[in-house]
Formats: structure tokens, C-alpha cells, sequence
């Protein structure tokens, strides 16, 4: 069965600086995708990044950066230059591809950016 | 423009009495799932479908109901809704290679 684990409940970071945020997981699948989501106070999933299983380099999308280590089954969001604007909840999520309709998430971690 | 559309955003119930929460989308995507969002315990998926008439159970599907009769609708239906439903749902969507769109949430509330 998949499963995430956020670690860290919540974090803190001072503006302009680099933060990191944890998630495991597991599966028996050698096919899957994990993705992290962000969910502002206001209430909407945002989808922020995506890694495949097969990729062969760490997905990217302006401030955010994947941290893939897949012999370690672990999929770390790294948050560059951080913002008042990234505070809010992240989501760290799964879905294998043997059956893409099943979605895993992960529990959440709280961050909040200090001015 | 894509969208996932939830309704309603807010309701107030009683237990025991029947409710539906529609959810619509507009980008022909094969899989729709409901979650529920409770503090500390992130989203866990109720049902998902990967497309028309096909359905499956989620990690927490007691006391709901699911139909795909169409492609872009996905409605949720309580039956008998008890208090333990009090929660935030989202519904979304995915393609088969694609992140997953939400729609804005329904915040229920069973007293």
C-alpha cells in the first residue's frame, strides 16, 4: 500500500532564506509520480511540482526544486528565496501508475515565512 | 479556462438528512476523486473514478456515495450524514500524466 510521511508539522524560515520540507514514502510500485501541493490560508490546493519515478533529474519550477532520492524513497521540497507569500500548508502526494486513480497524501506541514 | 467547479461551497445539515455535493469539470479528464481535509490529518481520498461508470473506494468511503454517469460530473452523495462528517471537501480531478486540479472545497457542517 502507498504511503507519505511529513515529518515536520510545521517549520519556520526567515524571508530570503532557503527552506527544506521532508516527505517519505513507500510503495511497491517501481512506476509512480509524486507531487507537492500548496494550500494557502483562502483554502485551494495549489499544485506547485511533479517527479516521476523514472525521471533521471530533479524536477524544477522556479523557486521550488525537488530533492529526489529515490534509492532513500524520499521526494524533499526545497523552497529558495522564500517568500511572506509561501506561508501556508504543503501537501507531499503520491499516485502509482498501476492504478492512477488512487492518491495518497501526506499529513501536511505548516510553514511560515518571518519578515 | 480549465476549471473544477464544487457546490455548494458552504452547508449546514442536519443528521440524517440526504445531501448531494455536485462537482464539474471542464478538461475531458478520466479520473475524479472526492477527499475530505480534516486539522492534522491531511486529505484522504472518500472515491475515485477513472471514468464513466467506473468507480472505486477510496481510504475512507463509509457513509458515501459516488456516480459517474457522465464524464465532467463527479457528485458525492451522503445518505444519512452524522456529525463525523463535519469536514472540508475537495473534489478533483487528473488526466493520466497530470496533476490534480481541485475544485474550491465544500466546507459541510452535520449538527
Amino acid at each position: 500500500a502507498q504511503k507519505i510521511t511529513q515529518t515536520q508539522p510545521g517549520m519556520f524560515v526567515q524571508e530570503k532564506e532557503a527552506v527544506t520540507l521532508d516527505c517519505t514514502y513507500d510503495t511497491s510500485d517501481p512506476s509512480y509520480g509524486l507531487f507537492w501541493y500548496k494550500q494557502p490560508s483562502s483554502g485551494e490546493m495549489i499544485f506547485l511540482i511533479y517527479q516521476g519515478s523514472y525521471d533521471q533529474q530533479n524536477a524544477t519550477e522556479g523557486r521550488y526544486s525537488l530533492n529526489f532520492q529515490k534509492a532513500r524513497k524520499s521526494a524533499n521540497l526545497v523552497i529558495s528565496a522564500s517568500q511572506l507569500g509561501d506561508s501556508a500548508m504543503y501537501f507531499c502526494a503520491m499516485r502509482e501508475n498501476t492504478n492512477a486513480g488512487k492518491s495518497t497524501f501526506g499529513d501536511g506541514t505548516t510553514l511560515t515565512v518571518k519578515p | 479556462e480549465a476549471q473544477v467547479t464544487q457546490n455548494p461551497r458552504y452547508l449546514i445539515t442536519v443528521t440524517g438528512k440526504k445531501l448531494t455535493v455536485t462537482c464539474s469539470q471542464n478538461m475531458n479528464h478520466e479520473y475524479m476523486s472526492w477527499y475530505r481535509q480534516d486539522p492534522g490529518l491531511g486529505l484522504r481520498q472518500i472515491y475515485y473514478s477513472m471514468n464513466v461508470e467506473v468507480t472505486d473506494k477510496g481510504d475512507v468511503p463509509e457513509g458515501y456515495k459516488v456516480s459517474r454517469k457522465e464524464k465532467r460530473n463527479f457528485p458525492l452523495i451522503l445518505e444519512s450524514p452524522s456529525p463525523n462528517q463535519t469536514s472540508l471537501y475537495f473534489c478533483a480531478t487528473s488526466g493520466s500524466n497530470t496533476e490534480a486540479f481541485f475544485g474550491q472545497g465544500t466546507r459541510l457542517t452535520v449538527v
